[in-house]
């Protein structure tokens, strides 16, 4: 089945580039996502990729996709106190099943 | 247009006890999809529908859950016969079926079974 990892923890000092990373099992993956959850709240979409592309960058944040090495990441530059939070990749696998298949999560930790 | 709302936000329930949650998606998106977090987990596919059809369901969805959208909008998921392990959040989400099928999520529902 199909598998999805993240480290659990990244500290970064407030201003500097925060780099998350995921990596994923499953090669038929359509789109991966990344979702960004604060302490006791849903789940808010940040951003999403294609699988048939190597980049993707939104304001302050930057995807790239490794498709060979089935290696995704989400930068922040100019990370501030408010991008802290819970990080959440997720695939959305080809072959017509929708439910996205997320990762544990990485808390990133801002320090002043 | 408002968001994903999921009522309640909160339930506490007794083991044995059946509940029920509801989820309003975002008008007219068609999608719509269960999941549940546990502590220190990511979201975990339930179910989904696309409008009224209910198209695919976990194996984590036993015989005790059981999810509805009968007109096509809102939808509930019951829970029959409380168990402990049921305490999560149940996260709720919708999309357009269209390319990337963004997925947004409500603020979920917190259950916790005695």
């Amino acid at each position: 089945g199909e598998d999805v990892e993240q480290s659990l923890f990244l500290s970064v000092r407030e201003g500097d580039s925060s780099v998350i990373n995921c990596t994923y099992t499953d090669s038929s993956s359509t789109y991966l996502y990344w979702y960004k959850q604060e302490p006791g709240a849903g789940l808010q979409l940040l951003t999403y990729i294609f699988s048939n592309m190597d980049m993707k960058q939104d304001q302050r944040l930057t995807v790239l996709l490794n498709k060979k090495d089935k290696h995704l990441s989400l930068r922040i530059a100019d990370t501030q106190t408010g991008d802290s939070a819970i990080y959440f990749c997720a695939e959305r696998e080809g072959g017509g099943a929708d439910g996205l298949t997320f990762g544990k999560g990485t808390h990133l930790i801002i320090q002043p | 247009d408002t968001g994903v709302s999921q009522d309640p936000r909160h339930k506490i329930t007794k083991r044995g006890q059946n509940v029920t949650f509801r989820c309003d998606p975002i008008s007219e998106h068609n999608r719509l999809y269960w999941y549940r977090q546990t502590l220190g987990q990511g979201p975990e596919f339930l179910t989904y529908f696309q409008n009224e059809a209910q198209l695919e369901k976990s194996r984590l969805l036993s015989d005790r859950f059981s999810a509805e959208r009968p007109k096509g909008s809102f939808s509930t998921l019951e829970i029959q016969r409380t168990e402990q392990g049921d305490s999560a959040m149940y996260l709720c989400a919708s999309s357009w079926s269209i390319e990337a099928d963004t997925q947004y999520f409500g603020p979920g529902t917190r259950l916790t079974v005695l």
